[in-house]
């Protein structure tokens, strides 16, 4: 079964300084999605960066970027430029991109990670 | 454009009162449907999945069952709360795309619920 890590409950950074959040997950499989998410103090969750296993190049959005090492199996956000609107919980989660079956569209999450923005 | 409805906002609940929890989705067919629950300040577990109509995979043994019986909806159901049914729970949707449109969940506003 496909599990996702985030090993930081809690993290800080000052306002306009540049911020990681780490990720790790366990798979079998070669093909998948992976995202990041936000979820400010409201609990809407909002999709912050996507990326797919296939593609070498890692995503970007604007002042989000990943890096994402498919042999380590990690899948890193990095906030740049952090803004006090950033603050939230963030959570990484997993999908198989396999056709659907048994499981292949299940879509488990990490226990997220706290986000405080100093200003 | 797809949407997605989960109701009620806010429910405070009897320990051993009946629960149900629905959830709808529009503008899009054969959707993969999930609840999740939400501890506070903690992470999503995964309580039920659902590829089709009446097809229902359960993540965690416990107090609450799913079920889908149209396309677009799907309900989360108690006989009996008990007083760790509370938490925060959520609703989602995924496009059932594979390599080509495969895409993210697309989340409700969630539901507080409270076991007194």
């Amino acid at each position: 079964a496909q599990t996702v890590t985030q090993s930081q409950p809690e993290m800080s950074v000052q306002e306009a300084e540049t911020v990681t959040l780490s990720c790790t997950y366990d798979t079998s499989e070669s093909d998948y999605y992976l995202f990041w998410y936000k979820q400010p103090p409201s609990r809407q969750m909002i999709l912050v960066i996507r990326q797919e296993a296939y593609k070498q190049q890692n995503a970007t959005e604007n002042r989000f970027s990943v890096n994402f090492q498919k042999a380590a199996k990690s899948f890193s956000l990095k906030i740049s430029d952090s803004q006090l609107g950033d603050a939230a919980m963030y959570f990484c989660a997993y999908r198989s991109a396999e056709p659907p079956g048994q499981g292949a569209q299940k879509l488990v999450f990490g226990q997220g990670t706290r986000l405080t923005i100093n200003p | 454009s797809q949407t997605i409805h989960q109701w009620p906002a806010t429910l405070v609940q009897p320990v051993g009162s009946p629960l149900s929890l629905e959830c709808t989705v529009e503008g899009t067919s054969n959707p993969n449907l999930y609840w999740y629950r939400q501890a506070a300040g903690r992470g999503l577990q995964l309580l039920f999945y659902s590829v089709g109509i009446g097809q229902i995979s359960s993540e965690v043994p416990q107090n609450l069952s799913a079920s889908r019986p149209q396309d677009r909806q799907f309900i989360l159901s108690s006989k009996k709360l008990l007083l760790s049914d509370s938490g925060f729970y959520l609703c989602a949707w995924s496009s059932r795309g594979m390599k080509v449109g495969g895409t993210e969940a697309f989340f409700g506003q969630g539901t507080r619920l409270t076991v007194v």
